[in-house]
């Protein structure tokens, strides 16, 4: 089945210790996001890639990078993570950007110690 | 910036009756999307609108995407146990290019 897989589903870091997120998908999509999500609350845009055109939610810290190596995979870096970065990470897809529905994976849980 | 309403914030009901909930806005929208998150994982896609005035059902779901393309409304039918998460609606705004999120309806249903 064509899908959204992330990896790994818990992560426990600690503070100011790089860690690095991973999201691939098998739909073939063009344009991949990543978002986050605290406490059920809504999900929060953080940035999203259109092929390989990265675009930058202007409220995200530069704490968090994103890297896209190629269509199937892209990957959330957050630089020095503190406290207030726990949060469930979301990565979705969609087969163009704009209005399209966009299917999301599972979500990796992040816990800064 | 544009902004969604969902309502209501949480429903707490008996199993078998039926559920609705509804987001409003004051901007149009393109796109409707209902989606459901479980504890622990991602939101799942339920429905998704594309046509002011369309009403798309799945199973005991029934969606509708407001004709004025400012509002749309989920219905679910006789509820059971495993309806429990929170439903979030998102919009699809061509003047953004990003979906806007309603703030989730959680539900839980007594046995």
């Amino acid at each position: 089945d064509a899908m959204v897989i992330q990896n790994p589903r818990y992560q426990v870091t600690q503070f100011g210790k790089p860690v690095t997120l991973s999201c691939s998908q098998t739909l073939n999509h063009n344009v991949m996001y990543w978002y986050q999500q605290k406490s059920s609350q809504a999900p929060k845009l953080l940035f999203h890639y259109y092929d390989k055109d990265f675009n930058n939610e202007a409220d995200t810290p530069d704490n968090f990078q994103s890297r896209r190596p190629n269509t199937s995979f892209c990957f959330l870096d957050i630089r020095s993570p503190g406290l207030g970065d726990a949060a469930m990470y979301l990565c979705a897809t969609s087969r163009v950007g704009g209005t399209e529905t966009q299917y999301f994976g599972p979500g990796t849980r992040l816990l800064v110690l | 910036g544009q902004q969604l309403n969902q309502s209501p914030q949480s429903m707490f009901i008996q199993e078998g009756e039926d559920v609705s909930m509804n987001c409003t806005s004051s901007s149009i929208f393109n796109t409707w999307l209902w989606y459901k998150q479980e504890p622990g994982e991602g939101p799942v896609l339920l429905i998704a609108l594309y046509k002011a005035g369309e009403l798309t059902s799945n199973g005991r779901l029934t969606a509708q995407f407001g004709i004025t393309r400012k509002d749309s409304f989920l219905n679910i039918s006789a509820s059971i146990p495993s309806d429990v998460g929170i439903y979030f609606c998102a919009g699809g705004s061509s003047n953004t290019g990003k979906l806007i999120f309603g703030q989730g309806t959680t539900l839980q249903v007594k046995p």
